[in-house]
């Protein structure tokens, strides 16, 4: 089974201040990493992916993710904080192999970016 | 607007009614995905799509849930029976290609059963 674990229900940060928001995986298999990004009453929005090659991974907005395969970990950063980044942050994985093709999402992570 | 188009955005149902929930793809992803949110949680996997074919379902997916994708294009997701438990936002979602590609999902449906 894969599972997801975003630890930190809540990150404040600062305008202007890196930003980083944790996540931790598990799976039985090599894995695909994801991150979206969800705004109040709208849908997800893909920011990055991790496939396969280098471990630090750019997405949209500024954004980025390493991948740590050692500490199974996908932590998404942002080495300006805006103001409008302020939503709620979903990391997400897929196995590579086997039939199973659905995303599995972490509860949440709620950004505030502090004026 | 080439999104996922998901309708209708909102829907209060009385516990015990049927309701059906319409979700359409972008327009060449082969893969469907539906998904249910609670407040404060992650999107659950419910079930997927390839093509017309329903290839996976989650065990969440009750027997009062059904699914389809009928020719492979716009697909309905039906919850008979409703209970207040099965108050959430249910998320479409679609993609195209190999397990690699990312998912492009819907703004949601938000069921209220009263």
């Amino acid at each position: 089974a894969q599972s997801v674990a975003q630890p930190e229900d809540q990150v404040n940060v600062a305008e202007g201040n890196p930003l980083t928001v944790k996540c931790t995986y598990s799976v039985s298999g090599n894995p695909y990493l994801f991150w979206y990004v969800q705004y109040p009453n709208r849908g997800l929005q893909f920011l990055l992916k991790y496939i396969t090659g280098d471990n630090l991974v750019k997405g949209s907005y500024g954004f980025e993710a390493e991948f740590n395969k050692s500490q199974t970990s996908f932590h998404l950063k942002k080495p300006s904080a805006l103001v409008s980044d302020s939503a709620l942050y979903f990391c997400a994985v897929r196995v590579i192999s086997g039939s199973a093709r659905q995303l599995t999402f972490g509860s949440g992570t709620q950004l505030t970016v502090l004026p | 607007d080439t999104g996922v188009s998901q309708d209708p955005r909102h829907k209060i149902t009385k516990r015990g009614q049927n309701v059906t929930f319409r979700c359409d793809p972008i327009s060449e992803h082969n893969r469907l995905y539906w998904y249910r949110q609670t407040l404060g949680q992650g999107p659950e996997f419910l079930t997927y799509f390839q093509n017309e074919a329903q290839l996976e379902k989650s065990r969440l997916l009750s027997d009062r849930f059904s699914a389809e994708r009928p020719k492979g294009s716009f697909s309905t997701l039906e919850i008979q029976r409703t209970e207040q438990g099965d108050s959430a936002m249910y998320l479409c979602a679609s993609s195209f290609g190999q397990t690699n590609t990312e998912a492009f999902f819907g703004q949601g449906t938000r069921l209220t059963v009263v």
